[in-house]
């Protein structure tokens, strides 16, 4: 059983640019959370995707959107890059609907905005 | 809204030591509460959790108590490892559910000396 992907592992870019980060979930999961976890913080929840519908958001600027696919893999997309923005990135997968299952994490994204 | 507060670090502890890292929550309802870990360069991991008040949650020597009456889900060890050595994180989902938006604390960075 593959576990939670997340591509690239690092990535830099400058202020203003966009930025799109990948997801695969774990098989047989259709749920995925998008985190975002700045130097020395907790992750902050940004936006939850359920069967390929956004299914809840953070508190997060509508620069930051998402995708999901029919396979259940995820897009994080970040417009208009902020210094602020640079942070791992984490998506995590899970079986959805409210449920009491578990969230399966990948190793995250580290982008830096210069 | 929902918030969780940790222990501020980092830890350092000598081998076989007793570990606590304290961990206290504000939540509206009936939230579940988690502990997950990091180790450098991979995902978080669900260590432990609990659903409800009195709850103990148990996984790997480490133990921690849903405490209603404290709103507090502090993180024990009897005995740590050099392998402990990661960063915890106390969460808690806000409607009970594991696979739902997660609120995290900050970050408890524990090192383990032999």
């Amino acid at each position: 059983e593959t576990g939670v992907t997340q591509s690239p592992t690092h990535l830099i870019k400058t202020r203003g640019q966009q930025v799109t980060l990948r997801c695969s979930s774990q098989s047989g999961h259709n749920t995925v959370s998008w985190y975002q976890q700045a130097l020395g913080q907790g992750p902050q929840f940004i936006f939850q995707y359920y069967r390929e519908e956004e299914n809840g958001r953070g508190n997060f600027p509508p620069r930051f959107s998402g995708l999901q696919f029919p396979n259940y893999s995820s897009e994080l997309n970040v417009n208009a890059l902020e210094l602020d923005d640079s942070a791992l990135y984490l998506c995590a997968s899970s079986l959805g609907g409210g449920s009491d299952n578990e969230q399966f994490f990948g190793p995250g994204t580290r982008l830096t905005v210069l | 809204g929902n918030s969780v507060t940790q222990m501020e670090g980092p830890v350092t502890l000598s081998e076989e030591a007793f570990l606590t890292i304290n961990c206290t929550y504000t939540a509206t309802g009936y939230p579940s509460l988690f502990w997950y870990v990091q180790y450098p360069g991979e995902g978080l991991q669900l260590l432990l959790k609990a659903t409800k008040a009195d709850d103990k949650g148990s996984n790997k020597g480490f133990e921690a108590t849903y405490r209603k009456e404290t709103t507090s889900f502090h993180l024990e060890k009897g005995s740590v490892q050099v392998s402990d050595s990661a960063v915890y994180f106390c969460a808690l989902s806000d409607r009970g559910f594991g696979n739902e938006k997660l609120t995290f604390g900050t970050g408890t960075r524990l090192t383990i000396i032999p």
